[in-house]
């Protein structure tokens, strides 16, 4: 069985400028989640998709984050303009459901300069 | 809101040795708990999801149980090996997760 794939694996921006996180769930996975992992802190949830659906975006910063999730599979997140703060790792989510065993993807390092 | 409390912050031990790591939340409505192995650049691997109704789970040398009422889980690695040195994270159903237990097993 596929994994959680994610691009790209690093990407480096200078601030302000713009940046695009792409991820494809396992097959069949209606529930898809994206955190942000700051170095040394555990993820912190920014988005909760079941299906196109949002389900909890209450810790995304709306006014620079913004996520997609069209026909229920893939979804990118993106950041506009990107702060210096943003540097961390992305990773996507997947899962059959809400609230049931969660697949990660190997994450997107991000290092804004 | 919740707040996930992982203790302790980092561990070292030699080889052979069983040990406990802990995880507290604030938010008993949570109805499971799902513990994670994170390897240093890597994403997270899932290691055991307890439901509020199993109270334990038990994988190979793994074993998790939940207490909801006192707000509190625990990870016991039985006979450790350095292999098994890792990040453990821990997090509720809301996804809101610890800052982790680093854990290094010495050869």
């Amino acid at each position: 069985e596929a994994g959680v794939a994610q691009s790209p694996r690093y990407k480096i921006i200078e601030k302000r400028q713009s940046v695009a996180f792409w991820c494809n769930p396992i097959s069949g996975h209606a529930t898809l989640y994206w955190y942000q992992q700051i170095l040394g802190q555990g993820p912190k949830l920014l988005i909760q998709f079941q299906n196109n659906g949002v389900v909890d975006d209450s810790q995304l910063p709306k006014d620079r984050f913004s996520a997609e999730r069209l026909k229920g599979v893939d979804s990118t997140l993106k950041i506009q303009p990107a702060k210096l703060e943003d540097s961390a790792v992305y990773l996507c989510a997947s899962s059959l459901g809400a609230g049931v065993e969660q697949y990660f993807g190997p994450g997107t390092r991000l290092t804004v300069t | 809101k919740q707040e996930v409390t992982q203790i302790p912050a980092a561990l070292s031990v030699p080889e052979g040795e069983n040990l406990v790591l802990n995880c507290s939340f604030t938010d008993s409505a949570i109805y499971n708990l799902q513990w994670f192995r994170q390897d240093p650049g890597k994403g997270l691997t899932s290691l055991l999801l307890i439901q509020s109704s199993q109270r334990e789970q038990t994988s190979g040398r793994l074993n998790a149980s939940l207490d909801k009422s006192s707000g509190r889980s625990t990870l016991y690695i039985a006979a450790s090996q350095p292999g098994d040195s890792a990040t453990y994270l821990c997090a509720g159903n809301d996804m809101r997760f610890g800052a982790g237990t680093r854990l290094t097993v010495k050869p």
